[in-house]
């Protein structure tokens, strides 16, 4: 499953294949960006983060890719598990100050068994 | 503790009524901040604290609303004469100094409000 260059509130995927999150960032000036999980009834957890200096990023299953140029975020998760299933954030931090992070409106993922 | 520890995880309030939300960071961090969680959307931020002070507290929205930490340790959260459009979760997380950048920045469950 993919949204394809354009945010979209909501992706269904089959499990086993991957998924792409896309998130479009509002501030040029934002230096470091983290892709959050959350499930329902809990706070968002960490996924991954990347910095301006890089453009892609590798976890466990999950790897970040950074545009700054259209200013552009994607998260790929590999071989999509239903414990996948969850609202995934992208936030932003600027230099201006390191501490207020800027949430986008966020993404529900759906796994299809 | 282990985590970041919200209580109560729900609250339902009569509109006009004063509520007091806890937040009870990870041990050691001196950093804390507030957010809130309308529903299907994004989190917006309130309050940071750097220990018992609040540099920023540019993102509550009104004056109803105010906070304070103690001790370097627990917050609260008081929202004044409720009103149903401050129905929402209310996120708390801490880290180990100021921002997510190597800090860890961890948030908790959220108390879930509710204004009838």
């Amino acid at each position: 499953g993919e949204s394809v260059g354009l945010h979209l509130p909501t992706l269904s995927v089959q499990e086993g294949d991957n998924s792409i999150i896309n998130c479009a960032y509002s501030n040029s000036a934002s230096d470091y960006f983290i892709w959050y999980k959350q499930e329902s009834g809990k706070g968002p957890q960490f996924i991954i983060d990347i910095r301006s200096n890089m453009d892609k990023r590798q976890g466990q299953r999950v790897t970040v890719l950074l545009n700054k140029t259209v200013k552009h975020l994607s998260l790929q998760i590999a071989a999509t598990q239903p414990g996948d299933s969850a609202v995934y954030f992208c936030a932003e931090i600027g230099s201006s100050n390191d501490y207020k992070l800027s949430f986008g409106a966020g993404t529900t993922v759906t796994v299809r068994a | 503790g282990a985590g970041v520890s919200q209580s109560p995880s729900n609250k339902v309030t009569e509109k006009g009524k004063d509520v007091e939300l806890r937040c009870d960071p990870i041990s050691g961090h001196t950093a804390l901040y507030w957010y809130r969680q309308s529903l299907g959307q994004g989190l917006e931020f309130l309050i940071y604290f750097q220990g018992n002070s609040a540099p920023d507290k540019s993102g509550l929205p009104s004056d109803r609303f105010s906070a304070e930490r103690t001790g370097g340790s627990v917050s609260t959260l008081t929202i004044q004469r409720t009103q149903q459009e401050d129905s929402a979760v209310y996120l708390c997380a801490s880290s180990l100094g100021p921002g997510p950048r190597g800090y860890g920045y961890t948030f908790g469950s959220g108390t879930r409000l509710t204004v009838v």
